[in-house]
């Protein structure tokens, strides 16, 4: 397994503002993914991180609305941008061991107000 | 339809009782099977990960898998209020292991 840390592990945040979510990996990790999970409903992937190289988003998801960084092996940012009401969620990051099974961090509960 | 279907309760049994939670999928390209368990305010735990039909056992967790019905299921025998958490079945095909496709999650409580 891995071990992941992700900071805040909540937050409450104003409207239009945002927010910036680190996550770091106890071993060095080609691939880090970032999913949301919203009120009541299943996870959704949002990106996949991998270092060196811009971000691949899903379906819906975009750049400018989740900036997301990886300047290393181990650690990966994820930033909410522009916030509204809409994007309370819980966000996750996470990694895949030998490419098998998928390991999350703690998440990040974010309250928009 | 959703690609992953799951009952999302709340569920709620005494102590000892022996629990199902179970899920149905469409899609036949489903190879990989798996249960995480999230308590409440942290982030989704693996449980179990199969990827042939059939019964998984650790401990007092078994994985079902039925791939001809296109259904997998998790028995939680003498549940302990432990147990209690939201318990989330996920799935993939042969590719890409972090595209998980999730179902929503069913939440269980048990009952001292």
């Amino acid at each position: 397994s891995a071990v992941i840390s992700q900071k805040p592990s909540r937050d409450i945040c104003q409207r239009g503002t945002s927010l910036t979510i680190q996550c770091q990996v106890d071993s060095q990790v080609t691939m880090m993914f970032w999913y949301r999970q919203q009120p009541g409903q299943s996870l959704t992937l949002i990106a996949t991180a991998n270092q060196g190289s811009e971000a691949t988003y899903e379906s819906g998801f975009v750049i400018d609305k989740f900036p997301i960084s990886r300047p290393n092996l181990t650690f990966s940012t994820l930033t909410v941008s522009n916030m509204s009401p809409e994007d309370s969620s819980i966000y996750l990051c996470s990694v895949t061991v030998a490419n098998e099974k998928l390991f999350f961090g703690s998440g990040t509960q974010l309250s928009v107000l | 339809q959703k690609e992953v279907e799951q009952d999302p309760g709340p569920l709620s049994v005494p102590e000892g009782a022996i629990v199902s939670l179970n899920c149905t999928y469409s899609n036949s390209a489903f190879q990989y099977f798996m249960w995480y368990r999230q308590y409440s305010r942290k982030g989704p735990e693996l449980l179990m990960y199969t990827y042939s039909s059939g019964n998984k056992e650790d401990g007092r967790f078994t994985a079902q898998v039925d791939k001809s019905s296109k259904y997998i299921s998790l028995f939680i025998r003498d549940s302990q209020p432990s147990d209690s958490a939201t318990y989330l079945c996920a799935m993939r095909n042969i590719q890409g292991a972090q595209k998980l496709v999730f179902g929503q999650g069913t939440r269980l409580t048990i009952n001292p």
